[in-house]
């Protein structure tokens, strides 16, 4: 089975530049997911979706950042204009819309690769 | 919010050494996952726990989740350079938000 899959790897740009990653999950899942990490952190949501709904957006810095799913399959995220504050891996994950262990929906994630972005 | 906090944000250690990384938290999760992330990769799941005070083994890992189920603990046996990378637990509240802690660095030496 192919997992998720991210593009591109690297990207280098400079502020106020835009740049856009693209994500395709593994077939069949209907939930996907947009994290940040900055270096020396965890993971943060920026956008779920599920099929190709929005289910939490909240934490999407809206004036620069915007995510599709137009057919509930792949997404594509962009930013524009960069800041320097952006510079971070871009995570893609995918789940099943359920994923049941021991009774409960566990939330659990299958990640693609990331996409690492350096502003300069 | 809920938060997970984890320790030690870094752990350099010799090969062969015992360790343990804890995950914390003042909110109860319905599940609680741990992820190894090595350099370039995205995470990766290691294994899933939901009861409380369940106790699970993966080779020389064992994890534990508390009886509140609102801490965890991960224990390396024998560490090993492979186990080299960044652990990060994650828990899913009771809605649909799957939320990470900031991770624990682990560099085994040779």
């Amino acid at each position: 089975e192919a997992g998720v899959a991210q593009s591109p790897r690297y990207k280098i740009i400079e502020k106020r530049q835009s740049v856009a990653f693209w994500c395709n999950p593994i077939s069949g899942h209907a939930t996907l997911y947009w994290y940040q990490q900055i270096l020396g952190q965890g993971p943060k949501l920026l956008i779920q979706f599920q099929n190709n709904g929005v289910v939490d957006d909240s934490q999407l810095p809206k004036d620069r950042f915007s995510a599709e799913r137009l057919k509930g399959v792949d997404s594509t995220l962009k930013i524009q204009p960069a800041k320097l504050e952006d510079s971070a891996v871009y995570l893609c994950a995918s789940r099943p819309l359920s994923w049941i262990r021991q009774g409960v929906d566990t939330g659990e994630l299958f990640f693609g690769e990331g996409s690492r972005l350096t502003v300069l | 919010t809920q938060l997970l906090e984890q320790s030690p944000q870094f752990l350099s250690i010799q090969e062969g050494e015992n360790l343990t990384v804890y995950c914390n938290s003042s909110s109860v999760f319905s599940s609680l996952q741990w992820y190894r992330q090595e350099p370039g990769e995205g995470p990766v799941l290691l294994v899933t726990v939901v009861t409380g005070g369940e106790v699970k083994k993966l080779k020389r890992l064992t994890f534990q989740f508390g009886d509140a189920r609102k801490d965890s603990s991960l224990h390396i046996t024998a560490a090993q350079p492979g186990d080299t990378g960044l652990y990060l637990c994650a828990g899913r509240s009771g809605g649909f938000k799957t939320i990470f802690g900031a991770g624990t660095r682990l560099f085994v030496k040779a």
